[in-house]
């Protein structure tokens, strides 16, 4: 089932602006992740932000988390045309297997973002 | 570079055909996986191996077998697939669990069912 879910699904915006992305989720998480994909290509870890956090900087993202509302944002400041991506949130949840219980990540849909030149 | 290298990065079968996805890594992660990622779906995890050991993942179809014969290397080996197998397929590692931990994909594969 899909735990977490971005909005909006698709953002055009220009560039030197901010792009604003936000995750909302179901259930209770100890984690929360952003990852961003270029078309086509591989996932690359942006940011991990754990549940007792309630914001996050790493150079131009900020995440910030709001359990209570089962929420989090991603803002990408002064954007670039190479930030043109999509942009993924991933909760942790615990899974049950024959053998074992494990965590694993469940990804939403994700938000395409273009910045434009 | 992620340190995760997935081979080949396109792959055209038929439906009768036999093939096998490779990847590796040299991160010295103690958990590999495999994703499928298909157009306007969530990524969908297919199979997790931990210390070289799999945990089930039963929604998977049997068409699909995984192999990891260390902790370096994953396999996934594909017979008599269908056309909506057709998908971007992507291998992970993590140190930890991925829950808790970044996880580093490779860049893909992709597959095509014809």
């Amino acid at each position: 089932s899909q735990q977490g879910e971005e909005d909006p699904q698709a953002l055009s915006i220009q560039e030197g602006e901010n792009a604003t992305m936000n995750c909302s989720y179901k259930t209770s998480i100890n984690n929360l992740q952003w990852y961003r994909q270029n078309s086509g290509r591989g996932l690359v870890h942006l940011i991990l932000i754990r549940s007792n956090e309630r914001e996050k900087h790493s150079g131009r993202l900020r995440v910030t988390l709001d359990t209570s509302k089962k929420s989090s944002s991603l803002l990408i400041t002064a954007s670039r045309a190479a930030d043109t991506a999509s942009y993924f949130c991933a909760t942790d949840a615990l899974a049950l297997s024959m053998k074992t219980s494990y965590d694993k990540v469940i990804f939403g849909p994700g938000t395409s973002l273009s910045v434009i030149p | 570079e992620t340190g995760v290298t997935q081979t080949p990065r396109h792959l055209v079968m038929g439906m009768t055909n036999k093939k096998s996805l490779k990847c590796e890594q040299h991160l010295g992660h103690n958990a590999m996986y495999w994703y499928k990622q298909s157009a306007k779906k969530p990524l969908e995890l297919m199979f997790v191996y931990s210390l070289e050991e799999r945990v089930e993942n039963n929604s998977v179809p049997s068409r699909f077998s995984p192999e990891c014969p260390n902790s370096s290397h994953l396999f996934l080996h594909l017979h008599t697939l269908q056309p909506e197998d057709s998908a971007l397929y992507l291998c992970a590692s993590s140190q930890d669990s991925p829950g808790r931990s970044e996880a580093f994909f490779g860049q893909g594969t992709r597959l095509t069912v014809v």
